[in-house]
């Protein structure tokens, strides 16, 4: 079946890179998400990649994908205490008759230092 | 606010009682999920509606049950509860195709006493 994973926890000091990884088992994995979770909040959509691309950047965001080793992850440039927040991976399976099945994975808590 | 409305925020019950919880998808969405997240499992996948039809199905107890109404509102009702429900319940909403992003709501509390 589909299994996404990731780390459980990343410490970065304010101003640095963060990068987040997650791995996927699906290889007909169409697109993969990153989404962002703050305290209390649900989830919000913060970058997506389709599966035939290596690279997205969206301001300090820069998604990598290496789709031979299913790889994904989130680089964050100059990382602010804003950024401290629960991030989790996802890939989109699509199924017959033009549904989906998205599968997350556990979720990599972000903690900045000041 | 990204237009999925859950409701109650929060609620506090006790074992063995019955709870259900409402989701409003965002308008124009006919899908509808649900998660389950606690604290040591991550996000786990409930189950899934489109227009009213269950399409998909997770990790979802027999105590568990959901539906999707003809307004394209769904509940989860939680049954015989126990301390181990105890959880945040997400629902979000998708169109077909396209991008496939799911929109969440902010979730519901659930505390088993």
């Amino acid at each position: 079946g589909e299994d996404v994973e990731q780390s459980l926890f990343l410490s970065v000091r304010e101003g640095d890179s963060s990068v987040i990884n997650c791995t996927y088992t699906d290889s007909s994995s169409t697109y993969l998400y990153w989404y962002k979770q703050e305290p209390g909040a649900g989830l919000q959509l913060l970058t997506y990649i389709f599966s035939n691309m290596d690279m997205k950047q969206d301001q300090r965001l820069t998604v990598l994908l290496n789709k031979k080793d299913k790889h994904l992850s989130l680089r964050i440039a100059d990382t602010q205490t804003g950024d401290s927040a629960i991030y989790f991976c996802a890939a989109k399976r699509d199924l017959s008759g033009g549904y989906q099945k998205v599968t997350f994975g556990t979720g990599t808590k972000l903690q900045v230092i000041p | 606010d990204s237009g999925v409305t859950q409701t109650p925020k929060h609620l506090i019950t006790a074992t063995g009682q019955r709870v259900t919880l409402r989701c409003s998808p965002r308008s124009g969405d006919l899908s509808v999920y649900w998660y389950q997240q606690s604290l040591d499992q991550g996000l786990q996948f409930l189950i899934q509606y489109y227009n009213g039809e269950e399409r998909a199905k997770g990790n979802i107890l027999e105590r568990f049950s959901a539906q999707q109404f003809p307004d394209l509102h769904s509940e989860l009702n939680l049954s015989s509860l126990e301390l181990g429900d105890s959880a945040l319940y997400f629902c979000a909403s998708s169109v077909l195709g396209g991008t496939g992003e799911l929109f969440f709501g902010e979730g519901s509390r659930l505390t088993v006493l």
